[in-house]
């Protein structure tokens, strides 16, 4: 079983369109949760960090729920520059080495 | 303001060739690390280093060597190169307080034929 799980998509929304991307994780010493946009042939780039109250940034909106090791992203009005691949990331708080563990992510295609 | 820098950005090699892939960073972060990209497989550590001076394995080293000589700079080798070492390779920089958020270089693709 993958540490982080992720649908691989491609989800294909309209503009405007309300989308929700799932992932769960397999470790539950897991600390700390983000998620990253990756565009095509670019490098990750966080785009949100994920707190246990959960948080808004604009238009996207994170939640996590500890106990079913479980994260979401929402996105609402959705834009064509909304459409790349989102990754989930974890941490786990271990003694040394700062390490995420990352989804394979979630392709997310905006339509006009 | 440069970030993370990775040198070159594609290569192709024949099998059994070596070569150096660099990354610097221009943040004074303390800790470095190599993944690998490919298709429906996420991102995967193959070596980190916390500091200057030290390396370690992560998550798929084989067929990999690093060096972290400067604190800025931290190298990836390939001895014998391998068609499975066909790949996108990223660097990443992380600082040694708060977040844990990773800065991520622009890639190097390499091809292996």
């Amino acid at each position: 079983r993958k540490e982080v799980e992720q649908d691989p998509g491609p989800f294909n929304v309209p503009e405007g369109a309300t989308v929700a991307f799932n992932c769960t994780y397999s470790n539950s010493a897991s600390q700390s949760f983000f998620w990253y946009r990756q565009d095509c042939r670019k490098e990750p780039k966080l785009l949100m960090s994920v707190y246990s109250s959960g948080n808004e940034d604009g238009r996207f909106t994170a939640q996590l729920n500890r106990a079913s090791q479980y994260i979401s992203l929402l996105i609402r009005d959705s834009k064509l520059s909304d459409s790349a691949t989102y990754l989930c990331v974890v941490n786990l708080r271990d003694t040394g080495r700062r390490a995420l563990t990352f989804g394979s992510g979630t392709r997310l295609q905006v339509q006009p | 303001n440069a970030g993370v820098t990775q040198t070159p950005k594609f290569r192709v090699l024949k099998t059994g060739q070596s070569m150096t892939l660099l990354c610097a960073q221009d943040m004074n972060h303390e800790y470095m690390y190599w993944y690998r990209q490919d298709p429906g497989m996420g991102l995967r550590l193959i070596h980190y280093s916390v500091g200057e001076g030290t390396t370690a394995k992560g998550e798929v080293p084989d067929g990999y060597n690093v060096s972290r000589l400067k604190k800025q700079n931290f190298l990836l080798g390939l001895e014998s190169a391998a068609p499975s070492q066909t790949s996108v390779y990223f660097c990443a920089s992380s600082g040694n307080e708060g977040s844990y958020e990773q800065y991520f270089g622009p890639g190097t693709r390499l091809t292996v034929t």
